[in-house]
């Protein structure tokens, strides 16, 4: 069945930093969608991409979608506090209404 | 309603008993998911519903996991005989579920089960 792995899975950063994860799924994905999970929390869409070599900005996080629709990058620039979280990414493989979730990637933000 | 709720919030049940989750997607939302999410991992999918019917059930682990929607509203996972390793949060997510596989989910709070 379909992966999607993601990496790394904790990131430690002093506040300011720059944060970057890293998702690869084993199939080609129809899109891809970000997520975010604060701890206790449930998970908040963030974004989705759809469109091979796809980049999404919001304010200081950007978006990847690769050539190959199989994998998927965020970078947080410049991270805060506010940015502590788990990020998980999840597509579904293609035709496919069901998305499947990476493991995620915890950041924590040292002040 | 404004979101996705899910009720109880908190469920500590003894290993062999029944036990319903529900939830109430966000009104409008023809499309429910369920997920399973344990410590450290990314929530697991469970089944989906399309309406009334559930269009995917591929992701229950066995026949004790059951779930319903009869009015295409609400939805209740069923779990009989439960096990300690049922013990996870159980997210409910809904979306508009007429615009094909490129649609956002809204994630509810969870129910936290734990079986004992």
């Amino acid at each position: 069945g379909q992966q999607v792995m993601q990496i790394p899975q904790y990131q430690h950063v002093q506040e300011g930093e720059d944060f970057t994860t890293y998702c690869n799924s084993s199939t080609t994905l129809s899109n891809i969608q970000w997520y975010k999970q604060r701890p206790g929390g449930h998970p908040v869409f963030l974004i989705q991409l759809v469109k091979s070599g796809e980049v999404k900005k919001q304010k200081r996080l950007t978006f990847q979608f690769g050539e190959a629709k199989k994998n998927s990058s965020l970078h947080i620039t410049a991270t805060q506090t506010t940015d502590v979280g788990t990020y998980f990414c999840a597509g579904p493989p293609g035709g496919s209404y069901i998305p499947t979730f990476g493991r995620g990637t915890s950041l924590i933000v040292h002040p | 309603g404004a979101g996705v709720s899910q009720t109880p919030s908190n469920k500590v049940t003894e290993k062999g008993k029944y036990v319903e989750l529900r939830c109430d997607p966000i009104s409008g939302h023809t499309a429910l998911y369920w997920y399973r999410q344990s410590l450290g991992q990314g929530p697991e999918f469970l089944i989906y519903f399309q309406g009334t019917g559930a269009a995917d059930d591929s992701g229950l682990p066995n026949d004790r996991f059951f779930a319903v929607r009869p009015e295409g509203s609400v939805s209740t996972l069923k779990i009989q005989r439960t096990e300690r390793g049922d013990s996870a949060v159980y997210l409910c997510a809904s979306s508009l579920g007429n615009t094909g596989p490129v649609e956002t989910q809204y994630f509810g709070p969870g129910t936290r089960l734990l079986v004992l």
